[in-house]
């Protein structure tokens, strides 16, 4: 078992406004949770790293993860058109398997 | 500069026309890795490699080689193309905790 599922979007917000993204999985082996984000024509680069269970902040961005509802959340703050990217989610257990990722979500900051 | 390049970035072929797809870090990583993504389908990985001389399948392998001689390289080979192996290539690589993975900034093929 390795899906991810993450709605792919798109997502349309103005300027300014919280955004929420989501993924939701189903292998309960999967203790480490990262968020991706792709501008167009480029390589994903990651934006937050979690360990199991909890919060984590850095800037306008919040990454939760809740193992008990198999559920990752990412929450940008005070969002700005520079922010208009595909973001994924991607997940391991700390086996030798690689990142199983999320198909992306398309967010679109309107300014 | 800390990078992962590939080469090329883009290529058009044919199918059955060997071909290889070069990609090199130089942030001295053991783990390296091979994706591909396509529309609707996400990123899925081909192969991985956690060390020199250690290759291992991912979830897509079909119709793909990699050798990993050096630590820094980690070439993909298409021994025959074919038009299904048209997409968006990565390469990426890290450290031994194999999370936070690097990316490079893709090779796009067609394969006609």
């Amino acid at each position: 078992q390795k899906e991810v599922e993450q709605d792919p979007g798109p997502l349309s917000v103005p300027e300014g406004a919280i955004v929420s993204l989501n993924c939701t999985y189903s292998n309960s082996a999967f203790q480490y949770f990262m968020w991706y984000r792709q501008y167009s024509r480029k390589g994903p680069e990651l934006l937050m790293y979690t360990y199991s269970s909890g919060n984590k902040e850095d800037g306008r961005f919040t990454a939760q993860v809740d193992k008990s509802s198999k559920y990752i959340s990412l929450f940008i703050r005070d969002s700005q058109p520079s922010d208009s990217a595909t973001y994924l989610c991607a997940m391991t257990s700390d086996s030798a398997d690689g990142l199983t990722f999320g198909k992306g979500t398309h967010l679109i900051i309107q300014p | 500069e800390a990078q992962v390049t590939q080469n090329p970035r883009y290529l058009i072929t044919v199918t059955g026309k060997k071909l290889t797809v070069t990609c090199s870090q130089n942030m001295n990583h053991e783990y390296m890795s091979w994706y591909r993504q396509d529309p609707g389908l996400g990123l899925r990985q081909i192969y991985y490699s956690m060390n020199v001389e250690v290759t291992d399948k991912g979830d897509v392998p079909e119709g793909y080689k990699v050798s990993r001689k050096e630590k820094r390289n980690f070439p993909l080979i298409l021994e025959s193309p074919s038009p299904n192996q048209t997409s968006l290539y990565f390469c990426a690589s890290s450290p031994p905790a194999r999370d936070e993975q690097f990316f490079g900034p893709g090779t796009r093929l067609t394969v006609l």
